[in-house]
Formats: C-alpha cells, sequence, structure tokens
C-alpha cells in the first residue's frame, strides 16, 4: 500500500501569515490527491481534490499543487478558523491511504 | 443539507460483534458511493470499505476482508457496517462518508462518528 508522508508534524503560524505544508507519497500517485481538515472533535472536511482543485465552498486562500510523489497546500493568509490538522490522501492505488497528519497551531 | 448520522457504537468485548448504522439525509442517496473510515484515538485516518450505489460494487481494505462487512439500504437511505471478531485493535471512532458524485473514494461529507471500544 502507497504510504503518505506528511511534514512537519506540526507548524506555528501566526494568524495573517501563509502557512505550507507538505505531503509525499511512497509512489507516483499523479494528481489523485486530496486534502482535508479537521477541527478538534469534529469530522475531516474536503479542502482540495485532483491536487489542486477547490470543493465547493472552500475560501481562495486554499490552494494545492504538486504531482506524483510530491505535493504542496498553501494557505496565503491564516484564519482562526483554519488552524486544525490536515491529512493528505492518495485515491491513485488500492486501499485509499491516508497520511498522519499536519497539525497547524496558532503561533 | 447534507446529513450523516451515525450509530450503533458501544463498548464490546474481544470477540464480540457489533453493527454501525449511518442515516443519511439532504440528498439522492443512491447516487453516491459510501465508505467507512475509522480514526483510533489520538492517529491518523484508516479507509475501511466502500460500496457502490446500487451495492454492485464493495472493496475492503485487505486487514478487514471476512471480518467486516458493508451494505446499504437506499429505500431508507441507510448505510450499514457489520463487524465481527473485533479486537482490541479496532477500537476507533467510526464514521461514514459520502463520495462526492461520480467518484469512489473522494469524500465531501462525513459524518461526527461513532465510537467503538473493544476491551474486556
Amino acid at each position: 500500500e502507497i504510504v503518505m508522508t506528511q511534514s512537519p508534524a506540526t507548524l506555528s503560524v501566526s494568524p495573517g501569515e501563509r502557512a505550507t505544508l507538505s505531503c509525499r507519497a511512497s509512489q507516483s500517485v499523479s494528481t489523485y490527491l486530496a486534502w482535508y481538515l479537521q477541527k478538534p472533535g469534529q469530522a475531516p472536511r474536503l479542502l482540495i481534490y485532483g491536487g489542486s482543485t477547490r470543493a465547493t465552498g472552500v475560501p481562495a486562500r486554499f490552494s494545492g499543487s504538486g504531482s506524483g510523489t510530491e505535493f504542496t497546500l498553501t494557505i496565503s493568509s491564516l484564519q482562526s478558523e483554519d488552524f486544525g490538522i490536515y491529512y493528505c490522501q492518495q485515491i491513485n492505488n488500492w486501499p485509499t491511504t491516508f497520511g498522519q497528519g499536519t497539525k497547524l497551531e496558532i503561533k | 443539507q447534507v446529513q450523516l448520522m451515525e450509530s450503533g457504537g458501544g463498548l464490546v468485548k474481544p470477540g464480540g460483534s457489533l453493527r454501525l448504522a449511518c442515516a443519511a439525509s439532504g440528498f439522492t442517496f443512491s447516487d453516491h458511493y459510501m465508505s467507512w473510515i475509522r480514526q483510533a484515538p489520538g492517529k491518523g485516518l484508516q479507509w475501511i470499505s466502500y460500496i457502490s450505489g446500487t451495492s454492485t460494487y464493495t472493496y475492503y481494505r485487505d486487514s478487514m476482508k471476512g471480518r467486516f462487512t458493508i451494505s446499504r439500504d437506499n429505500a431508507n437511505n441507510s448505510l450499514y457496517l457489520q463487524m465481527n471478531s473485533l479486537t482490541a485493535e479496532d477500537t476507533a471512532v467510526y464514521y461514514c462518508a459520502r463520495a462526492k458524485k461520480d467518484t469512489v473514494v473522494t469524500f465531501d461529507s462525513w459524518g461526527q462518528g461513532t465510537l467503538v471500544t473493544v476491551s474486556s
């Protein structure tokens, strides 16, 4: 199964600053990659799919990029509601697998 | 709006069984693949199984094959997960999730989850 590795494990950023999260796949997943945000006590929310397409209702400050094995989620100007744990997911190979998460916390 | 609500979790002894249910509303249930995903305490997400809109196709994570069975009742907008031979490693919050239309495992709606605890 494909192993998804996210870095860093924890990222401390001040509101209004830019955040860059990374996700690496153990083998190519083309652009079949999604990003989710999970806040404490809540279910995950889909942010990005197809590597770079924003899901319905997701603000333009979220952008995804990458292909193959290296992917990046960028949040251009952090808002208070953006803090939580971000997961990447590959859907190119079975079974679909998730990264272990990057915790984005307020600095 | 889209709503998914899981039920059926609880405390079960090792070797026991449990049946989870997920009630869906706010969308045409039969139009979507549905999945179960779990999250062990303090851990990441693990996909378990999916089922197609008309139940034609099902697929399981290898480690769950033969122990877990996914099913759905489109007349009642419900998804199920029958879990047998449970072990402590199955302790987790179990989520049902809807796949985005025309996809299989891109999850655009999730329930709030139901906690399953396997312990003697």
